[in-house]
């Protein structure tokens, strides 16, 4: 089975501070995918990348940047944290084969920005 | 660009009864994947069945199965025998052929009533 980890289910930063979320997946995918969650407004993309050290901006990418130095690992860095920026962040992962191949997800990690 | 809409924001249905749930899109793309997953309370997101656009049968996954209108460009989901352990949000997402990247609704709330 794929597993995506990732590093905080809860997390608590303020205001102005520069926050990370790590994601690790296990299966050697290539794809990798940030998302939030919100209520009422589904799963939004923020960035996703194709292969390592690659990234492409996805629909709500402004205020945040990625890293993918290794291919395993995805991260979503707050540049400078704000209170809209508080929300469930998902990653998420997929990989080759035949056919539609669907993205796994990690738990999630709840960021709460004060 | 892709839309995908889920129109009920929450649903409920008796334990043992069945439920649909509908979603519909628009692409102007022919060849495409639909997905169903599924977010229990608190817990991961997962896949709960898929559909490609090409296939003119419905795919079923034991009591999960699909309605797939594709002139209508609709991609109901229904659950037959709903237990307890189906309530959860429900999102409907959509895949182009080339790229992996999802388009997901807002999602529909799944009460299921013992």
């Amino acid at each position: 089975d794929v597993k995506v980890t990732q590093s905080s289910r809860y997390l608590v930063k303020r205001t102005g501070e520069k926050v990370f979320l790590e994601c690790v997946q296990d299966m050697d995918h290539e794809n990798m995918f940030w998302y939030r969650q919100d209520p009422g407004l589904g799963l939004r993309l923020i960035y996703f990348s194709y292969d390592v050290k690659m990234k492409e901006k996805g629909d709500i990418p402004e205020g945040y940047s990625v890293s993918r130095e290794k291919k395993e690992r995805f991260s979503l860095i707050l540049e400078s944290a704000s209170t809209n920026q508080t929300s469930m962040y998902l990653c998420a992962s997929s990989g080759p084969g035949q056919g539609p191949q669907p993205q796994h997800f990690g738990d999630g990690t709840r960021l709460s920005i004060l | 660009a892709q839309t995908v809409t889920q129109s009920q924001p929450e649903m409920s249905v008796q334990e043992a009864e069945t439920v649909t749930l509908s979603c519909t899109y628009d692409t102007s793309e022919n060849n495409y994947y639909l997905f169903w997953y599924k977010q229990p309370p608190s817990r991961q997101m997962i896949l709960v069945i898929r559909q490609e656009a090409y296939k003119q049968q419905n795919a079923t996954e034991n009591r999960f199965s699909v309605n797939f209108q594709k002139a209508a460009k609709s991609f109901s989901l229904k659950i037959s025998d709903s237990q307890l352990g189906d309530t959860a949000m429900y999102f409907c997402a959509f895949m182009k052929l080339i790229g992996n990247q999802f388009y997901f609704g807002t999602g529909t709330s799944l009460t299921v009533i013992p």
